[in-house]
C-alpha cells in the first residue's frame, strides 16, 4: 500500500460547481496536512494547511482532515476556471533529527466555462 | 512569483554527465528543500538544508548531492546521470517550519 494515495483524475466541472479533492494515507504518524495547486509549468505553490484533525476554511477553499480515517479532503466552492491546475496533497511529521514529507501524485482538475 | 529563484530553467546533458543547479531562497528565508518531479514518481523529496546545515533527508541517491551556502542559497548537483534523472527539480525555502514552504519555478533537466 502507498503511503499517500490520491486519485489523478482528470476532473472535469463546470464554472460554480463544488469541487471535491481527496487523500488517503496509511501512517498515521503524519501531523501536518497540506493542499498545494500547481499550474502547468510552474511549481507548487500552497494553499492551506492543517495541524491534525478538524476543518480550516479560507476564502473558497475548506480542508478537512479525518485522523481517524485517515483521510483528507479539499473543497472548492463556485469553481472557476483560473482554478483548473493540479492539486497536490501533501503531509508529513517530524520529531528530532526524523523528518517526513510525503507528497499525493496529484489530481488534475479542469474548470470548464 | 515566489520569491524563489532557480537557475538555470532548462538543462540538456548527456548520461554520465555531472549537472549543478542553483537556488536562491526567499529574504530571510533559512530553509531550503530541493524535489525531484516526474510523471510517474509524482513529487519526491530529496534533501532540506536549515542555514547552512543538512537537516533531512528524503529520497535522494548517492549520485545526488547539495550544499547551503552562508549566503544560504544552495546548490544540487548531480553526477553519473541516468536517462531517469530526467524530470522538474524543483527548489523550495520556508523560515523555518516546514508546512509553509514557497516554490521556485524549477529546473527542466533532460538527460540524452
Amino acid at each position: 500500500q502507498k503511503e499517500v494515495e490520491q486519485d489523478p483524475g482528470p476532473l472535469s466541472v463546470p464554472e460554480g460547481a463544488i469541487v471535491s479533492l481527496n487523500c488517503t494515507y496509511s501512517n498515521s504518524a503524519f501531523q501536518y496536512f497540506m493542499w498545494y495547486r500547481q499550474y502547468s509549468r510552474k511549481g507548487p505553490e500552497l494553499l492551506m494547511y492543517t495541524y491534525s484533525s478538524g476543518n480550516k476554511e479560507d476564502g473558497r477553499f475548506t480542508a478537512q482532515v479525518d485522523k481517524s480515517s485517515k483521510y483528507i479532503s479539499l473543497f472548492i466552492r463556485d469553481s472557476q476556471p483560473s482554478d483548473s491546475a493540479t492539486y497536490l496533497c501533501a503531509m508529513s511529521y517530524s520529531g528530532g533529527s526524523n523528518y517526513k514529507l510525503t507528497f499525493g501524485k496529484g489530481t488534475l482538475l479542469t474548470v470548464n466555462p | 512569483d515566489s520569491g524563489v529563484t532557480q537557475t538555470p530553467k532548462h538543462l540538456i546533458t548527456a548520461t554520465g554527465q555531472r549537472v549543478t543547479l542553483r537556488c536562491s531562497p526567499r529574504s530571510g528565508d533559512l530553509s531550503v528543500y530541493w524535489y525531484q518531479q516526474s510523471l510517474d514518481q509524482g513529487l519526491q523529496f530529496l534533501i532540506q538544508y536549515y542555514n547552512g546545515e543538512e537537516r533531512a533527508k528524503g529520497n535522494i541517491l548517492e549520485r545526488f548531492s547539495a550544499q547551503q551556502f552562508p549566503d544560504l542559497h544552495s546548490e544540487l548537483n548531480l553526477s553519473s546521470l541516468e536517462l531517469g534523472d530526467s524530470a522538474l527539480y524543483f527548489c523550495a525555502s520556508s523560515v523555518g517550519t516546514e508546512e509553509t514552504q514557497y516554490f521556485g519555478p524549477g529546473t527542466r533537466l533532460l538527460v540524452l
